[in-house]
């Protein structure tokens, strides 16, 4: 079963443009919702995270949309650069207080590859 | 400061063979978390700790997969009687502890790439 869905699986954007990956989750008791980028041989990073009482969070050149009844949220990178090519991942997990522990459910990923 | 660091980094076996993967976590980080990532696909949780006991196990696939944290720090990931389909990276993550009201940060670390020839 999985429980949280993303899309696109690839994304090609220029230089300068706006890339948005979108997820979707299943379970109504995730309390906490991370993207993580990951390069090539490397583990995964945090890049940003919401929680569900909040419906947009900017951090810099990354913003996380939060829809909580559509149980959607989307990750926007303004002005991408060739830098941020790499693979993400959105996630979600329940907290140790809804006996979730914070262990992460991640989705399959979305390779994003930023050209000059 | 070191972040969460993993060994090997690479590990070749053959079908049947035993192998055991390293974790060492954050210094002072009590929650340390075991995932499973397949080619293309995204980190699968296997399992947890808290301090020295293992909270959650439930993501573990079979009883060939076990996992310790003797004294709440480096964790061991073990596999018995490997099987061609155990060919994943296995990442470890730390963080300062599992619990509160919402998500703490998870540092992961390179992971290890284990291919059962």
């Amino acid at each position: 079963q999985q429980q949280v869905k993303q899309s696109p699986q690839s994304l090609i954007v220029q230089k300068g443009g706006i890339s948005i990956i979108n997820c979707a989750y299943e379970n109504t008791a995730f309390d906490y919702f991370p993207w993580y980028q990951q390069f090539p041989g490397k583990g995964p990073a945090l890049l940003i995270a919401i929680r569900p009482d909040v419906s947009e969070k900017k951090e810099g050149r990354f913003t996380i949309s939060f829809n909580k009844s559509a149980k959607q949220f989307s990750l926007h990178i303004m002005d991408s650069q060739p830098g941020d090519s790499a693979t993400y991942f959105c996630a979600a997990s329940r907290g140790h207080l809804t006996g979730g522990g914070n262990k992460l459910t991640f989705g399959t990923g979305t390779q994003l590859k930023v050209e000059l | 400061g070191a972040g969460v660091s993993q060994t090997p980094s690479n590990k070749v076996t053959e079908k049947g063979k035993y192998v055991e993967l390293r974790c060492d976590p954050i210094s002072g980080h009590t929650a340390l978390y075991w995932y499973r990532q397949s080619l293309g696909q995204g980190p699968e949780f296997l399992i947890y700790f808290q301090g020295t006991g293992a909270a959650d196990d439930s993501g573990l696939p079979n009883d060939r997969f076990f996992a310790v944290r003797p004294e709440g720090s480096v964790s061991t990931l073990k596999i018995q009687r490997t099987e061609r389909g155990d060919s994943a990276v296995y990442l470890c993550a730390s963080s300062p502890t599992s619990g509160g009201t919402w998500g703490q940060t998870q540092y992961f670390g390179p992971g290890t790439r284990l291919l059962v020839l």
